[in-house]
């Protein structure tokens, strides 16, 4: 596509309840990067995919936290049982091979935990 | 570990005028690559400028510029004539070559008045 696409756009959820984000990368991006932002702060780095390589997970917070991406394509972020504190913006990029040049990101989903 | 400091959480400037944002980072790395995003209330951050450590001149794009001291890890945005749609958050951020990770500052909130 044209941009990376995230959906939902906003998501409530009661505590306790799992969620789904889903991400499309631009399509010949082979690297997909997840991002959280609270409110009020910069982002911070969660999970890196590049290609069929083994994930960079260790932005995680904890294990309720996972990702998966099939080859270069579509990826999603999955948090179990959520906590109000997983209440934060949640944005995605894609970028060719190496993200030095910049990547481009989504407008994000914005998780609510109630 | 890098870190990425931005110490003026939210900035005005009058329509037409110039405007510094200020950026400081932590390296014990040589090269590295420095970037100023920015996100508008639709959430999507959108790359403004960046600048490889290894190359001594300042990155120009259009109304925007940085004054890039490596010195003293000092990495500032100028935006020369602001204009209204230039109001978004501001974040500077740092990659390691090949490492494909930001590190993000916490942001600036520039208003730009008419």
């Amino acid at each position: 596509g044209a941009g990376v696409s995230q959906s939902p756009s906003n998501k409530v959820t009661e505590k306790g309840k799992d969620v789904e984000l889903r991400c499309d990368p631009i399509s010949g991006h082979t690297a997909l990067y997840w991002y959280r932002q609270r409110l009020g702060q910069g982002l911070e780095f969660l999970i890196y995919f590049q290609g069929n390589s083994a994930p960079d997970k260790s932005g995680l917070p904890s294990d309720r936290f996972s990702a998966e991406r099939t080859g270069e394509s579509v990826s999603t972020l999955t948090i179990q049982r959520t906590q109000q504190e997983d209440s934060a913006v949640y944005l995605c990029a894609s970028s060719f091979f190496l993200g030095d040049d910049g990547y481009t990101f989504g407008s994000g989903t914005r998780l609510t935990v109630v | 570990a890098q870190t990425v400091t931005q110490s003026q959480p939210e900035m005005s400037v009058q329509e037409a005028e110039t405007v510094t944002l200020s950026c400081t980072y932590d390296t014990s790395e040589n090269n590295y690559y420095l970037f100023w995003y920015k996100q508008p209330p639709s959430r999507q951050m959108i790359l403004v400028i960046r600048q490889e450590a290894y190359k001594q001149q300042n990155a120009t794009e259009n109304r925007f510029s940085v004054n890039f001291q490596k010195a003293a890890k000092s990495f500032s945005l100028k935006i020369s004539d602001s204009q209204l749609g230039d109001t978004a958050m501001y974040f500077c951020a740092f990659m390691k070559p090949n490492f494909n990770k930001f590190y993000f500052g916490s942001g600036t909130k520039l208003n730009v008045k008419p």
